[in-house]
């Protein structure tokens, strides 16, 4: 069946470190967002980005379509950057269909 | 702010109670998705509408839950006999689509969080 899964599952890095995220499909996609859920369970938009590579302040994100994988990059890591990211995406029809999750940790 | 907001942010009831939970998409959006996320997993579709036209469900919307989106504005979602096994989080999203079915930016509500005792 049509699957979503990220690795890896738990990160715990110290306050500045760099990390890599990674979102593997078994399907070709429409659409792929990036989420992250904070403490109190608010999903917010990382990035939409069904191709290429895009860069928002200290998160980039890369997806190879081609190849079904996604990756985040987090630099510079803050506390605030602690919570779960969830990658998700659109197997041609409406629904996001959600990976099952990385929750990064941040020691300051 | 005028992103996707979702009401009661929480609700305990009694098993066998219906519930209803309430969401108001962000206003020039079209789509509307309902979505559930139990502790530890990532969420699972329930349903979308497009305008007020329900389009699609999901196996996990038994005949206990019911949606509506009757002006094409906000849509309630309603458990009716509820059962412990639905306590979860609920989740509203909005999204911008053409009528030609492409994908958009989904945007999420904060949630209701719901506890059947």
């Amino acid at each position: 069946g049509i699957q979503v899964e990220q690795s890896p599952p738990d990160l715990i890095l110290q306050e500045g470190a760099n990390s890599t995220l990674r979102c593997n499909f078994s399907d070709s996609v429409n659409n792929l967002q990036w989420f992250h859920q904070n403490p109190w369970g608010q999903l917010i938009n990382l990035f939409y980005i069904p191709s290429g590579t895009k860069q928002n302040g200290r998160l980039s994100a890369t997806t190879v379509a081609t190849e079904r994988y996604s990756l985040l990059y987090i630099s510079s890591s803050q506390t605030t950057d602690s919570g779960v990211y969830f990658c998700a995406v659109n197997f041609g029809n409406e629904k996001l269909t959600f990976g099952t999750g990385t929750r990064l940790t941040i020691i300051p | 702010d005028t992103g996707v907001s979702q009401n009661p942010r929480h609700k305990i009831t009694k098993r066998g109670q219906n519930v209803t939970f309430r969401c108001d998409p962000i206003s020039e959006h079209n789509r509307l998705y309902w979505y559930r996320q139990t502790l530890g997993q990532g969420p699972e579709f329930l349903t979308y509408f497009q305008n007020e036209a329900q389009l699609e469900k999901s196996r996990l919307l038994s005949d206990r839950f019911s949606a509506e989106r009757p002006k094409g504005s906000f849509s309630t979602l309603e458990i009716q006999r509820t059962e412990q096994g639905d306590s979860a989080m609920y989740l509203c999203a909005s999204s911008l689509g053409d009528l030609a079915g492409s994908t958009d930016t989904q945007y999420f509500g904060p949630g209701t969080r719901l506890t059947v005792l």
